[in-house]
């Protein structure tokens, strides 16, 4: 079956600019989570949607929001942007069972000018 | 967040057995024992997982000490793609459990020589 499938892999903007990706989850998979990933802090949760409702959030400011769609679709936004939010930007999606693992995409690369 | 321990990095010979160590001296009774793997230029990948008892799957073995305070995931023989950073990771499956929230540590990288 598909993958994860993030958009668009690579992207380049400017400070103050906005960002939004995008992340479609493996067909049936309830549960999208979104983390960040830099050379620096490594891996970082940064929230989790199940059936449209945010579930889980990590520590960012309020720059960084998401949003999941009736058909478990979600979008990722980050407003204002500053350098250090240049990253790569990885979708997870589950079943949202208990237990249940983690399918990764191959992530979006976001520079920060 | 239950915390783990794991070593910078490791090296192994192509085809030969990889012991992977995990401390996690301070997990709770309501965590399972995860691993991902993360390849050059990829997301990461489930490996494996364990409550108490040890697991096998196609990829890897996980044994999990009596004590839970620490765990060994085996890769039974290394190949050149095994190459990777190797994750363990506590995940809390108690109250509100299903959640996608995991807390990612630095890793063990690991190198296969030829």
């Amino acid at each position: 079956k598909a993958g994860v499938t993030q958009t668009p892999r690579y992207l380049i903007k400017t400070r103050g600019q906005q960002v939004t990706l995008s992340c479609s989850p493996i067909s049936g998979h309830r549960s999208v989570s979104w983390y960040q990933q830099t050379p620096g802090q490594g891996l970082q949760f940064l929230f989790e949607y199940f059936s449209e409702t945010q579930r889980n959030k990590g520590n960012f400011p309020g720059r960084f929001s998401g949003r999941q769609f009736s058909n478990s679709r979600s979008e990722m936004n980050v407003s204002t942007l500053e350098l250090g939010d240049s990253a790569l930007y990885l979708c997870a999606s589950s079943l949202g069972v208990t237990g249940g693992e983690l399918f990764f995409g191959e992530g979006s690369r976001l520079t920060v000018l | 967040d239950a915390k783990t321990t794991q070593p910078n990095s490791m090296e192994s010979n192509e085809e030969e057995p990889v012991h992977l160590p995990c401390n996690h001296s301070t997990i709770s009774g309501t965590d399972y024992i995860h691993w991902y793997r993360q390849l050059p230029s990829q997301g990461p990948e489930y490996v494996i997982h364990g409550l108490t008892s040890n697991v096998n799957n196609r990829m890897a073995s996980l044994a999990i000490a009596e004590d839970r305070k620490s765990s060994t995931l085996i890769l039974h023989r290394a190949t050149l793609r095994d190459a990777a950073v190797y994750y363990c990771i506590l995940r809390d499956v108690g109250v509100g459990g299903a959640n996608s929230k995991l807390t990612f540590g630095k890793g063990i990288t690991l190198s296969v020589r030829p």
